[in-house]
């Protein structure tokens, strides 16, 4: 099936500063990348959706000047969490859409990023 | 708005059979998927299933679906160990839309 890679796997990095995670389609070009939040032991949490070329479209309550997404090519977005703090910490999920695989194909997920703010 | 709901947790035995329940109360739900998740990885889609169809089997996974109490489940055949998992069901209004996900029930199997 078709593979996303997220990079890093796993980050710890200081309360006010910035992290940027990457969430790539390796086989496939992905119109649509999606971006959810998952906190120990509970479900994912859509951020926002990501469309290549255009803004992202942040779900109510996900601050867009915090979570930075960018989409600019049809293989890569960014999320850019931007002054991080301690309630940050998060294992953050991407998933993309192939754009060419027609009304039944589905959305393939990355591994997921730990991020762990002191 | 869209709310999935699924039971915590359940334990089974080593060869039997399991099924993870999931109830949504979006009428407009097209597409409804369960994924797996192990302990600090993504998630791997295991099936889906469109509304306009009660089961689907492949392999050693079930899903039925009852559109009308907007109830899925999940049935694992001679559960492994290797089953031990969190398993989300979710759904889409469409192929290209968002998901909204379950509470995730954690399976432990047991020998």
């Amino acid at each position: 099936g078709a593979v996303v890679s997220q990079h890093p796997s796993r980050v710890i990095c200081k309360s006010g500063t910035s992290v940027k995670i990457e969430c790539r389609s390796l086989d496939f070009q992905a119109t649509t990348m999606f971006w959810y939040r998952q906190f120990p032991k509970q479900s994912l949490m859509l951020m926002a959706t990501s469309n290549e070329g255009s803004k992202a479209t942040y779900e109510q309550g996900v601050e867009k000047d915090k979570f930075l997404i960018n989409h600019a090519s049809l293989t890569l977005s960014t999320l850019t969490v931007t002054s991080a703090h301690p309630e940050d910490s998060s294992f953050y999920i991407c998933s993309a859409r192939d754009g060419l695989a027609g009304e039944q194909e589905t959305q393939y997920f990355g591994p997921g990023t730990r991020l762990l703010v002191l | 708005g869209e709310d999935v709901e699924q039971s915590l947790f359940l334990s089974v035995r080593e060869g039997d059979s399991s099924v993870i329940n999931c109830t949504y109360t979006d009428s407009s739900s097209t597409y409804l998927y369960w994924y797996k998740q192990e302990p600090g990885a993504g998630l791997q889609l295991l099936t889906y299933i469109f509304s306009n169809m009660d089961m689907k089997q492949d392999q050693r996974l079930t899903v039925l679906l009852n559109k009308k109490d907007k109830h899925l489940s999940l049935r694992i055949a001679d559960t492994q160990t290797g089953d031990s998992a969190i398993y989300f069901c979710a759904e889409s209004i469409a192929a290209a839309s968002k998901l909204t996900f379950g509470t995730g029930t954690r399976l432990q199997v047991t020998l």
